[in-house]
Formats: structure tokens, sequence, C-alpha cells
């Protein structure tokens, strides 16, 4: 069975402040792929980033960055020095290889930045 | 570059009324279509996908269907609609070629339909 367990339900914190949203996992598979996204208050999500089970470095893209630990299961997503713009709610989501590519998403987890 | 689009954005529709949303997507070909849900709560439940013209495969049993006539289209239905069909309706697509350290697995999403049953 696939699952992603997003613990933190909602987050706020203030401009400037460093926030880590967290991602849990479960899967069987050997082969799998996870991924974050974003959804603005206009509701389409935005990919951020993808991660393959096999490539557990580290990432990081501008403030953004990601902890990838097959031991502990877990796919953490940090904003350093967060913007108003930051708000969003944000996804982690989970692929199997033999799924037909088929997405398994957390619950989300809705982020405030507030000046 | 590729482009995603869904109609309407927004619905209000009767208990019992027929519903179709549809999909399209530009600048790519035999891509996989996927039909999303989001209910209230924000969880995102897939519906539908489809490798292919007429390959439709179920996720969820429930009063929905899909279809994809053309390539890269994909249609979304409802005979007959009830109050638990509100929601966000979220189409996207994948790319079907290449290895694990290709882009093949990201799926790209399209702006969302909103509807509403009443």
């Amino acid at each position: 069975a696939q699952k992603v367990t997003q613990a933190q339900t909602e987050i706020s914190v203030v401009e400037k402040e460093d926030v880590t949203l967290d991602c849990v996992y479960e899967t069987r598979d050997t082969t799998y792929y996870l991924f974050w996204y974003k959804q603005p208050p206009s509701g389409e999500l935005v990919f951020l980033i993808r991660r393959n089970s096999f490539d557990e470095q580290n990432e990081i893209s501008g403030r953004y960055s990601w902890n990838f630990q097959k031991s502990t299961s877990s796919f953490n997503f940090t904003i350093t020095a967060s913007q108003v713009v930051d708000s969003a709610v944000y996804f982690c989501a989970l692929s199997p290889s033999n799924s037909g590519y088929a997405l398994n998403f957390g619950k989300g987890t809705s982020l405030l930045v507030t000046p | 570059s590729q482009t995603i689009h869904q109609w309407p954005a927004t619905l209000v529709q009767p208990v019992g009324s027929p519903l179709s949303l549809e999909c399209t997507v530009e600048g790519t070909s035999n891509p996989n279509l996927y039909w999303y849900r989001q209910a209230a709560g924000r969880g995102l439940q897939l519906l539908f996908y489809s490798v292919g013209i007429g390959q439709i495969s179920s996720e969820v049993p429930q009063n929905l269907s899909a279809s994809r006539p053309q390539d890269r289209q994909f249609i979304l239905s409802s005979k007959k609609l009830l109050l638990s069909d509100s929601g966000f309706y979220l189409c996207a697509w994948s790319g079907t070629s290449g290895g694990p350290t290709s882009s093949y697995n990201e799926q790209f999403f399209g702006p969302g339909t909103r509807l509403t049953v009443l």
C-alpha cells in the first residue's frame, strides 16, 4: 500500500522565518518517486520537485530545499526566509514505478506567511 | 511548450443533472492523462487515468466516467450528479517516454473546474 502523511495541517509564520514542511511516506516498492506541489489560492497545482528513490542527494533551489532520507521514509521541504507569496497549500506525493505513474497525495499543509 | 486547458472554470449544477468537463493538452503527443478531485479538506483523489486513446483506468468506483476520444482530449462525465460530486476537479498530464532519470513522471496540472452541486 502507498501512503503519504503530512502531519502538519496548518502552519503560520512571520515573514523571513524559516519553515519546514514534513512528509512521511510508506511504500513496499524499491523504486518510487516523490514530489512536492504548491497550490496557491488560485487552485492550480504547481510542480516544485521530483525525487527518485535511488537518489538521496538533497536539493536546493533558491530559498527552497528538500531533505530526502530513505532511512526514515521522509521527504521534508524547507523554505528559508519565507515570504508572503509562499502562502499556499503544499502537497507531498508518492508515485510507485508500476502504477501508471498515478500520484498518491498527502492531505497537504496550509502555510500562511504574514508580514 | 506544453499547456493544459480545462473548462468550464466554474459550474453550478442541480442534483440529478448530467456533467461534462473537458480537458485538452497542447504541445505534446501521447501524454498520460489524469482526473483528480479535491473535496473539502484539501486531499486530492485520483479518479481516472489514461495511457492512450480509449484506454481508461478507474481508481474509485462512483457515478463518474471518463473518456479519451482523441490523443490530447480527456472528458469527465456523469449521467446524474450527486451532492457528493461537488469539488474541485483537476486534470493533469505527464510524458510517457524516458527512463528513471527523465522528467516523464512529473504531472502538470490544469487550472481546475470548481463544481457545486445543489
